[in-house]
């Protein structure tokens, strides 16, 4: 039972390029997130799912696109990245409404 | 937008020593949580509190949730070295969405 697992743990990326950040699971959990921490900023939502097919913005979605075409799988994308982007992106998973399963978390730079 | 504040931002004490940890909002909520986050790793859920009052303890660590759902406090007894993280509390006011606050840090010197 490996939890919430993401890929890649870091990376560095330049300035309007692409990338796909891949969170899995294996708790069968319905409810998925993906957050990004910054210093002095604590966690921020970006979007997040409650369910197989369906997702939703949170609090900071600009700039970034999901899906959940799998229930265990939670797909954030950066179309165009700035570095106003860099951060540590953490994923979630929970079965209810009270308590959240992290990632690792995955260091992301842009320059 | 709800806000949670967390009081302090840094905290430095010896090991054996008590502390305290705030956080307070100015909105209602139906549950708090309290996750504390070590360097290089995702947050880790401590406490979920849900009726306004409660009080929970974990070994060491006390969780108090305020009457009126607005507040909470986690009380470290003797503080150890392996406390040493930063704790994180959320709030959930009725949705699928946490609001977190930006965290303590806690250095518990041996």
């Amino acid at each position: 039972n490996a939890g919430v697992t993401q890929t890649p743990k870091f990376r560095v990326l330049k300035t309007g390029q692409s990338m796909t950040l891949l969170c899995a699971q294996d708790m069968n959990h319905e409810y998925m997130y993906w957050y990004r921490q910054d210093p002095g900023m604590g966690l921020r939502l970006i979007h997040y799912s409650v369910g197989e097919g369906t997702t939703a913005k949170g609090e900071v979605p600009d700039g970034y696109n999901v899906s959940r075409l799998k229930k265990q799988n939670f797909l954030l994308g950066l179309e165009s990245a700035a570095p106003s982007q860099t951060s540590v992106y953490f994923c979630a998973s929970s079965y209810s409404r009270y308590e959240q399963y992290f990632g690792p978390g995955t260091r992301l730079t842009v320059t | 937008t709800q806000l949670l504040e967390q009081s302090p931002q840094f905290l430095s004490i010896q090991e054996g020593e008590n502390l305290t940890v705030y956080c307070n909002s100015s909105s209602v909520f139906s549950s708090l949580q309290w996750y504390r986050q070590e360097p290089g790793e995702g947050p880790v859920l401590l406490v979920t509190v849900v009726t306004g009052g409660e009080v929970k303890k974990l070994k060491r660590l006390t969780f108090q949730f305020g009457d009126a759902r607005k507040d909470s406090s986690l009380h470290i007894t003797a503080a150890q070295p392996g406390d040493t993280g930063l704790y994180l509390c959320a709030g959930r006011a009725g949705s699928y969405q946490l609001t977190f606050g930006k965290g303590t840090k806690l250095s518990v010197i041996p």
